[in-house]
């Protein structure tokens, strides 16, 4: 498949466990940050976003914590399921709506 | 359904031919993109366009020209293949082409180059 010989970082988390996933972004003058979730052979899909003037937003099951201080971003998720096994990847705007994609997380759920 | 659809799914091709890649959304976006996703997984953006008009063009070689004939279409035709041009190639979309919009990706063309 496409993610044969790929080494991502990975986190392997038991079904109904907490997942954590950190990224760290460069630019500190990019004001709005997005999560976004791509399983194995689909696009990415959004999870998740927050503007710079809020440093944590709760979604369902999923909450955003942004430390602008020292530049980073994670993504928790509560009750972590299988549904949830896929690459987790960050993304800040830059302006113009120029997204800059971090390195891709691989979430494995084991059940 | 309302969404963000491309074709092909999949593309093999030789190198030096000449190939397209069509992408449509029917959200009523304003903005479309075109992203290259590498072996590694990592995503790069190359082009956006706003209402037909090109607002991002990164470092792509020329031999990679986007065409939007209306503000619901992007396509990407890909000049003289090469073996390094072998990516999944996505078009998103946004609503308007400001900072802080979330963009809707499509699932995607695998290009492969033999």
């Amino acid at each position: 498949g496409e993610s044969v010989g790929l080494h991502l970082p990975t986190l392997s988390v038991q079904e109904g466990d907490n997942s954590i996933i950190n990224c760290a972004y460069s630019n500190s003058a990019s004001d709005y940050f997005i999560w976004y979730k791509q399983e194995s052979g689909k696009g990415p899909q959004f999870i998740i976003d927050i503007r710079s003037n809020m440093d944590k937003r709760q979604g369902q099951r999923v909450t955003v914590l942004l430390n602008k201080t020292v530049k980073h971003l994670s993504l928790q998720i509560a009750a972590t399921q299988p549904g949830d096994s896929a690459v987790y990847f960050c993304a800040e705007n830059r302006g113009n709506n120029r997204l800059a994609f971090g390195k891709g997380n691989q979430v494995v759920v084991i059940p | 359904d309302t969404a963000v659809s491309q074709t092909p799914k999949y593309l093999v091709t030789q190198m030096g031919n000449d190939k397209s890649i069509k992408c449509e959304q029917n959200l009523g976006h304003d903005t479309m993109y075109w992203y290259k996703q590498d072996s590694k997984k990592f995503l790069k953006i190359m082009f956006s366009y706003n209402n037909k008009e090109l607002i991002i063009n990164e470092t792509v070689p020329n031999r990679f020209s986007p065409k939007s004939p209306d503000k619901a279409h992007l396509n990407l035709h890909i000049n003289s293949l090469e073996l390094g041009d072998s990516a999944v190639y996505f078009c998103a979309s946004s609503p308007r082409a400001v900072r802080q919009e979330t963009q809707y990706f499509g699932p995607g063309t695998r290009l492969l180059v033999l």
